[in-house]
């Protein structure tokens, strides 16, 4: 039963620490997602990558955010320093192609819970 | 500028009856649509999709409805069951000018009554 899997599920941290969280694509898939979930905004989409290079990290606030993939296995999501409107669940999501209309498909983890003091 | 909106914040329905999840959009670029359920503590897992080149897509008990005119689709569930109750989302790609990026409505909260 492949899945994504996300660590930590859930962090508690003070504000100015640095956070990192983990995730493990489903093997075989070529493209991975990052989102964060917040009661006003919704799920919105962070950055993704295909083939490890990065394609769009337009939504991520880019002086504490950080996203990459040191080897198909794992992608991480870095914020320094962490502030309060950072607690949000921030999920991951490895994509792959079905079926034949040539569109991605893509299956989300189950989230990393953060609070920021 | 909310591209995806799901107007119902929550829908409540008897065991055995159809229910429907609305969903609109702005963007003509969106090509590709999705619907995700999603249960509390856990991601969203993917339930259906359909291309802009058909009108309608079935899968068991679930169908989607795409209206390009109307810039609306709808998720059809016939018959509902309480395993069903969960938060939909629908989603929607435009890959001409957004490749796999997803734009996420606020989602709907399905309730299945016994």
């Amino acid at each position: 039963d492949a899945r994504v899997t996300q660590t930590p599920r859930h962090k508690v941290t003070e504000m100015g620490q640095e956070v990192t969280m983990r995730c493990q694509p489903i093997l075989g898939h070529n493209t991975v997602f990052w989102y964060r979930q917040t009661m006003m905004q919704g799920l919105e989409l962070l950055a993704y990558f295909r083939n490890r290079a990065p394609l769009d990290d337009s939504g991520m606030p880019k002086d504490r955010f950080s996203a990459e993939m040191p080897d198909a296995t794992l992608a991480t999501l870095k914020i320094q320093p962490s502030e309060p409107r950072d607690s949000a669940v921030y999920f991951c999501a490895s994509g792959l192609v079905l079926g034949g209309e040539g569109r991605e498909t893509q299956y989300f983890g189950p989230g990393t819970r953060l609070l920021v003091l | 500028d909310q591209q995806v909106k799901q107007n119902s914040p929550s829908l409540s329905v008897q065991e055995g009856r159809i229910s429907i999840l609305n969903c609109d959009y702005t963007n003509s670029m969106f090509d590709y649509f999705l619907w995700y359920k999603k249960y509390p503590a856990e991601g969203p897992t993917f339930l259906i999709s359909i291309s802009s080149i058909k009108d309608k897509n079935e899968d068991g008990r679930f169908t989607v409805f795409l209206n390009k005119s109307a810039k609306h689709l709808s998720l059809h569930i016939v018959p509902s069951q309480p395993g069903d109750s969960a938060v939909y989302f629908c989603a929607a790609s435009a890959r001409a000018t957004s490749g796999s990026r997803l734009t996420f409505g606020e989602g709907t909260q399905l309730t299945v009554n016994p």
